[in-house]
């Protein structure tokens, strides 16, 4: 069964440091998303990606966010000098189509951020 | 007011028990509603999956979503031990979902 993959698992990186968290989509599959979950809390939606260009991002998306999918395949999310409220699980998902809801997730990506 | 709103529980039922879980929204414009289960540590997974009014069955579970009161509701009849997970609805128009806090489910054998 296709499923949506994220890498790494786990990070943990220093305060100001950047990261990139990676997302394989589902291969047929044509709108991207990043989602994060506090430890605790709810899933909050970060940013929606479609035809190579963002369509929807939350206020949380600030200039420290950016997303990118550099080759066809993988979908990323960088986050540019990390503070430490940015520690949360972050989800990848994906659709077939826009807006339907039918979204696959990933298993998350747990950043630590000291 | 909070776009869509969840109790986060935490709710703790007998194997055997029927189990209502609710959601409140206040956005109009949500067309499609779903609810997802997450397990410890585990990405969230759709479970049911409705547009606009009416209810959707699925074996043991039921939804139901009434638009004039923004009001869904999941309902697990019969439930599992395996149906312990936090279960998180979820609403959207256009491009982008918005999830309840998710209630924390407990089934005791």
């Amino acid at each position: 069964e296709p499923e949506v993959t994220q890498t790494p698992s786990h990070q943990v990186t220093q305060m100001g440091q950047e990261v990139i968290l990676r997302c394989v989509p589902i291969s047929n599959h044509l709108y991207f998303y990043w989602y994060r979950q506090i430890l605790g809390q709810k899933v909050e939606f970060l940013v929606s990606f479609y035809n190579n260009e963002i369509s929807e991002k939350s206020e949380i998306f600030d200039d420290q966010f950016s997303v990118e999918r550099p080759d066809g395949s993988n979908f990323t999310l960088k986050i540019r000098s990390t503070k430490l409220e940015d520690s949360a699980m972050y989800f990848c998902a994906s659709s077939e189509a826009g807006g339907t809801g039918e979204l696959f997730f990933g298993e998350g990506s747990r950043l630590t951020v000291l | 007011q909070k776009e869509v709103e969840q109790d986060p529980g935490p709710l703790s039922v007998p194997e055997g028990a029927i189990v209502s879980l609710n959601c409140t929204y206040s956005n109009s414009a949500f067309q499609y509603f779903m609810w997802y289960r997450q397990y410890s540590r585990k990405g969230p997974e759709l479970l049911m999956y409705t547009y606009s009014s009416g209810n959707k069955e699925d074996g043991r579970f039921t939804a139901q979503v009434d638009k004039s009161s923004k009001y869904i509701s999941l309902f697990i009849r019969d439930s599992q031990p395996s149906d312990s997970a936090t279960y998180l609805c979820a609403m959207s128009a256009d491009n982008d979902m918005r999830f309840g806090a998710g209630t924390r489910l407990t089934v005791k054998p």
